[in-house]
């Protein structure tokens, strides 16, 4: 079946370090990869996908490239503010099929101190 | 944009109540879901549909039930609350293929 590995939390960094968040995955088929960000006491909010091998998904400064040969998608972003606190979840989905089939990652917890 | 919106943001009930949790969305999508969201544990798949009055289910839905007589609602029933479904419960939708939008969230404290 469909699994999403992501990089175990807490991670802590001082305002305007370097972000890597990692997430690997297993699938049949070719999936969908996304990332979601869910700020304290919201729902999950789509922050960036990527449909095809070597796409590279970006949005307010993240971006993600989806690594076939890998099997990785992980979450990057040059210079990090105290606003993106938050938790994010790496997730796929496989093209048509059960709608069952949208995976996601346990969640990373990220904290950014000024 | 797409809106999926949960009746509560916060809800409080006592044990063995029947609760009702509403999820409605605006953007005529096939598939519906519930996930329960707990510290350390993720999101875990409750129930989901794909269709009016189709359902499945997910990773854990002992003590849930689900109601679909309407494409853009999706009710989450606990029949008879207990301290153990006290938790985040998010409703997410989707078309086919790409990614699921999700509502704010219900947390929900059973006493």
């Amino acid at each position: 079946g469909n699994s999403v590995t992501q990089m175990e939390g807490p991670v802590t960094l001082s305002e305007e370090a370097f972000l890597t968040i990692n997430c690997t995955y297993t699938a049949t088929g070719y999936p969908s990869l996304f990332w979601y960000v869910q700020y304290p006491g919201e729902g999950l909010q789509l922050l960036l996908k990527a449909t095809k091998a070597d796409d590279k998904g970006s949005n307010k400064g993240f971006e993600a490239t989806y690594r076939k040969e890998t099997t990785s998608f992980h979450l990057e972003k040059g210079s990090v503010q105290v606003s993106d606190s938050a938790v994010y979840f790496c997730a796929l989905s496989t093209p048509v099929g059960s709608a069952r089939q949208l995976t996601f990652g346990s969640g990373t917890q990220l904290t950014v101190l000024p | 944009d797409v809106k999926v919106t949960q009746s509560s943001r916060y809800l409080v009930k006592r044990t063995g109540e029947k609760v009702f949790l509403e999820c409605v969305q605006d953007m005529d999508h096939e598939n519906m879901f519930w996930y329960r969201q707990d510290p350390g544990l993720g999101l875990r798949l409750i129930y989901f549909s794909y269709d009016v009055k189709m359902k499945e289910k997910g990773d854990i839905p002992e003590g849930y039930s689900v109601s679909r007589e309407k494409k853009e609602r999706f009710s989450l029933i606990l029949e008879s609350a207990s301290t153990n479904q006290t938790s985040m419960y998010l409703c997410a939708s989707r078309p086919d293929r790409w990614e699921a939008f999700f509502g704010q969230g219900t947390r929900l404290t059973v006493v």
